[in-house]
């Protein structure tokens, strides 16, 4: 399967933990987004890598969440002492930009369904 | 800021028949694109049909089709010929035009609307 992956699909965490989340996007694609999705809701911006520079960030990103992209292939992103409102569906998407100004589909992965009690 | 609005929160309908969900959004923005995504139960969310706003012909895919209203904001999709394998959450979703300097935009999502196609 050539599709963006997503490790684990689901955790469990107690309040207080700390839990990484990794996302393997399509190979070749430079471009890797992170969004958060509650209940009931559409998917949440939270931030975007080009290869290995994260270029954006949202509010939502409070100083608790910090994510990665070391070599520009996979990202992590990690919380830091989980709340309960940290639950969610957290989406990897990624895309080919061959060019700057160029706007090309988004491949979503599976998500990771994190549940803190 | 720009948001996105989807008001139908769950649809259903039987098999074949012709479906529409609605979708507005407000932004100062004179040229973006609009999105139709589904996402299938524990599945991965892909991409639909997508419209860019500068083209005034509605964009269509097969079975599925849009209705894009530029002056009132409106972006609806029409599903024909509905088939069991539509059943899912729809979201629509909203993207300024890719920047020169950050290349990419994010995507603003609607609140979603649950299809369910009855057999």
């Amino acid at each position: 399967d050539t599709g963006v992956s997503q490790d684990p699909r689901h955790k469990i965490t107690k309040r207080g933990q700390n839990v990484t989340f990794r996302c393997d996007p399509i190979s070749e694609h430079n471009r890797l987004y992170w969004y958060r999705q509650t209940l009931g809701q559409g998917p949440e911006f939270l931030t975007y890598f080009q290869n290995e520079a994260q270029l954006e960030k949202s509010r939502l990103l409070s100083d608790r969440f910090s994510a990665e992209r070391p070599k520009g292939s996979f990202s992590t992103l990690e919380i830091q002492r989980t709340e309960q409102g940290d639950s969610a569906m957290y989406l990897c998407a990624s895309s080919l930009g061959l060019r700057a100004g160029s706007e090309e589909e988004k491949y979503f992965g599976p998500g990771t369904r994190l549940t803190v009690t | 800021a720009q948001t996105v609005t989807q008001s139908q929160p769950e649809m259903s309908v039987q098999e074949a028949e012709t479906v529409t969900l609605s979708c507005t959004y407000d932004t100062s923005e004179n040229n973006y694109y609009l999105f139709w995504y589904k996402q299938p139960p524990s599945r991965q969310m892909i991409l639909v049909i997508r419209q860019e706003a500068y083209k005034q012909q509605n964009a269509t895919e097969n079975r599925f089709s849009v209705n894009f209203q530029k002056a009132a904001k409106s972006f609806s999709l029409k599903i024909s010929d509905s088939q069991l394998g539509d059943t899912a959450m729809y979201f629509c979703a909203f993207m300024k035009p890719p920047s020169l300097i950050q290349g990419a935009q994010k995507l603003v999502f609607g609140q979603g609307t649950r299809l369910t196609i009855n057999p």
